[in-house]
């Protein structure tokens, strides 16, 4: 199946540093990718939607300037946390789309963010 | 009430036994039907994708959705104890952004 990779898996720093995730399709050309996160035994939020070469859209009540996504490229996004504090501590995970939109998304394994 | 209804659990079954898990939703535009896995401290692994009603089945998994009572199903036969994990439904309309369920957390018992 399709292979999305997130790096890194888990991360730990101090209050008021900023945090860059990496999300990659390696397998596959994601036009599409998306940005999540998750609190303990809860589903998913999506934060985002990012697209190539175009700007991310954010969903309701998200930051745009504290969660900064790049979508630089067929095969990878980012997502950085800027000045990072403890309440931003969370899951977070990416996903992509293989081909057209109607194709399910595949994930990430999810970056453990702590922030001190 | 929310877009789309499954139970949270936990559900807890003997090894070997079905497992059936449910989700319910009332966006009768929603199209496509997605089953993922998703282990602690992990991302969610698709399992299933259904487009439209019917049954889809994938080795000790079946899918199964009826649009006309908007519901959906996962079984799993011969559950094993690697198969505890938490199961989420997803779905969509032809928009591409999921509506997610709460997951259920599911437990095999050796």
């Amino acid at each position: 199946g399709a292979v999305v990779s997130q790096h890194p898996s888990w991360v730990i720093c101090k209050s008021g540093t900023s945090v860059k995730i990496e999300c990659r399709s390696l397998d596959f050309q994601a036009t599409t990718m998306f940005w999540y996160r998750q609190f303990p035994k809860q589903s998913l939020m999506l934060m985002a939607t990012s697209n190539e070469g175009s700007k991310a859209t954010y969903e309701q009540g998200v930051e745009k300037d504290k969660f900064l996504i790049n979508h630089a490229s067929l095969t990878l996004s980012t997502l950085t946390v800027t000045s990072a504090h403890p309440e931003d501590s969370s899951f977070y995970i990416c996903s992509a789309i293989r081909g057209p939109s109607n194709q399910p998304q595949h994930f990430g394994d999810g970056t453990r963010l702590s922030i001190l | 009430q929310k877009e789309v209804e499954q139970d949270p659990g936990p559900l807890s079954v003997p090894e070997g036994a079905i497992v059936s898990l449910n989700c319910t939703y009332s966006n009768s535009a929603f199209q496509y039907f997605m089953w993922y896995r998703q282990y602690s401290r992990k991302g969610p692994e698709l399992l299933m994708y259904t487009y439209s009603s019917g049954n889809k089945e994938d080795g000790r998994f079946t899918a199964q959705v009826d649009k006309s009572s908007k519901y959906i199903s996962l079984f799993i036969r011969d559950s094993q104890p690697s198969d505890s994990a938490t199961y989420l439904c997803a779905m969509s309309d032809s928009n591409y952004q999921l509506i997610w369920g709460a997951g259920t957390k599911l437990i095999i018992k050796p």
